[in-house]
């Protein structure tokens, strides 16, 4: 059965770089079928996509915050990571890692890309 | 960018009665559209793809219809696990992928 399980520290820093891993069992994060992403929940309110990553180490991001996020992929550890500059206290949530399916709901030649595992989340607060 | 937007933002219902639910995109998303449901400090959980099609293992008491901009998940017979907060999120266009705000669905 397929987990992530995401990790790192839970206190950050104002101005400072938030860093989280996510970790893949029972499936293979190399596989061609997924994108694996990033998504945040600000306490209390509605998610927001971060980012998503192809094993291939192709990265796509939310517009909003491009200029300060990167992804990386390590197939060697199934894992992926997540780094966000600069933070402020806005940057305070709950964030997950989930997977994409990108071929795993296709009816012909329509494909239905859905995020259909999520780890359990972890709360990173920015503050000094 | 796709703005998903949700309503009502609250919902009250009592068990075992049908809580129907809407979800509208500002611009169309075919039927590129999912339904999530997140229980209190739990992560979110697909229900629905493809705009109404149930994921593996969700009961048939959930149902989603919709195409284009206008999107409604219904339930009916609502049991205490419903009681939770629901998210549409789009596919079609990225990035980014959105997500609408959320309804909340509360025991009257």
């Amino acid at each position: 059965q397929l987990q992530l399980q995401e990790s790192g520290p839970g206190l950050v820093k104002p101005s400072e770089t938030l860093s989280l891993t996510c970790t893949v069992s029972g499936g293979s994060i190399s596989s061609s079928s997924y994108y694996w992403g990033w998504i945040r929940q600000p306490p209390g309110k509605g998610l927001e996509w971060i980012g998503n990553i192809y094993s291939s180490g192709s990265a796509y991001y939310n517009p909003s915050l491009k200029s300060r996020v990167t992804i990386s992929v390590d197939a060697s550890k199934n894992q992926f990571s997540l780094k966000l500059s600069s933070v402020t206290a806005a940057d305070t949530a709950v964030y997950y890692c989930a997977r994409q399916n990108m071929y795993g709901y296709c009816s012909g030649a329509t494909c239905h890309t859905p995020f259909d595992h999520w780890g359990q989340g972890t709360l990173v607060t920015v503050s000094s | 960018e796709i703005v998903m937007t949700q309503s009502p933002a609250t919902l009250s219902v009592s068990p075992g009665e049908r809580a129907t639910l809407s979800c509208r995109a500002s611009q169309s998303v075919s039927s590129n559209l999912a339904w999530y449901r997140q229980k209190p400090g739990q992560a979110p959980r697909l229900l629905i793809y493809g705009a109404s099609t149930r994921a593996t293992g969700i009961p048939a008491r959930f149902s989603a219809s919709g195409s284009g901009t206008e999107f409604t998940l219904t339930i009916s017979s609502l049991q205490s696990e419903d009681f939770a907060v629901y998210y549409c999120q789009q596919y079609k266009n990225w990035p980014p992928y959105t997500f609408g705000q959320g309804t909340k669905l509360e025991i009257k």
